[in-house]
């Protein structure tokens, strides 16, 4: 089956603007995770979704948001850009069947300007 | 929260040597630990894990042990070849069902000299 999929790939955006990633998980799993991935800082939690509710969230600013839809697709929100949001943001879906495995995809890459 | 603390950052070691990281957890409700992997420019996969109910784990050439009394927990690789460079990541969740936060350590760089 498909995996995670991640669009877009790469952006590329100014201060203040906002910018919205899409993840679509693997078919059947209902649970989304977002991280960011920076150099030195590693996997940093932003938050999790399963069946449309935010069920975990990390330490990040409100500017950073995220909703889920009800075919498990996920949106992750981040208004008033800062240079020190560029990164990495992966997300990652997880399934009944293991629950403790992170299937991630392939990531977008924002960078701010 | 849980907070994962990983060492080292990088790790050189020459090919056939053995590879070792790190890592300590806080939260002693923590008791699933997953290893992922992340190759250059591609997306982390998990590679091994361990649940609280066991000391050490195997595969192949990679093995995993837990001391929960300390909270820390580590990979060993050996007979490292080139294709084992990659970043690592250890984690830790407090529950392997369910949809619980996955906390991650910061990553260890590591490099196989041929």
């Amino acid at each position: 089956k498909a995996g995670v999929t991640q669009t877009p790939r790469y952006l590329i955006k100014t201060r203040g603007q906002q910018v919205t990633l899409s993840c679509s998980p693997i078919s059947g799993h209902r649970s989304v995770s977002w991280y960011q991935q920076t150099p030195g800082q590693g996997l940093q939690f932003l938050f999790e979704y399963f069946s449309e509710t935010q069920r975990n969230k990390g330490n990040f600013p409100g500017r950073f948001s995220g909703r889920q839809f009800s075919n498990s697709r996920s949106e992750m929100n981040v208004s008033t850009l800062e240079l020190g949001d560029s990164a990495l943001y992966l997300c990652a879906s997880r399934g009944l069947e293991m629950p403790g495995e992170l299937f991630f995809g392939e990531g977008s890459r924002l960078t701010v300007l | 929260g849980e907070n994962v603390e990983q060492h080292p950052s990088t790790l050189s070691v020459q090919e056939g040597d053995s590879a070792v990281i790190k890592c300590t957890y806080s939260d002693s409700a923590s008791n699933y630990f997953p290893w992922y992997k992340q190759e250059l420019g591609k997306r982390p996969q998990l590679i091994i894990d361990i649940r609280s109910n066991v000391g050490e784990k195997k595969d192949q050439r990679i093995a995993v042990t837990l001391n929960k009394t300390a909270k820390h927990f580590s990979l060993h690789i050996t007979e490292t070849q080139p294709e084992d460079s990659a970043v690592y990541f250890c984690a830790a969740s407090p529950n392997s069902g369910g949809y619980q936060k996955v906390t991650f350590g910061t990553g260890t760089k590591l490099q196989v000299i041929p």
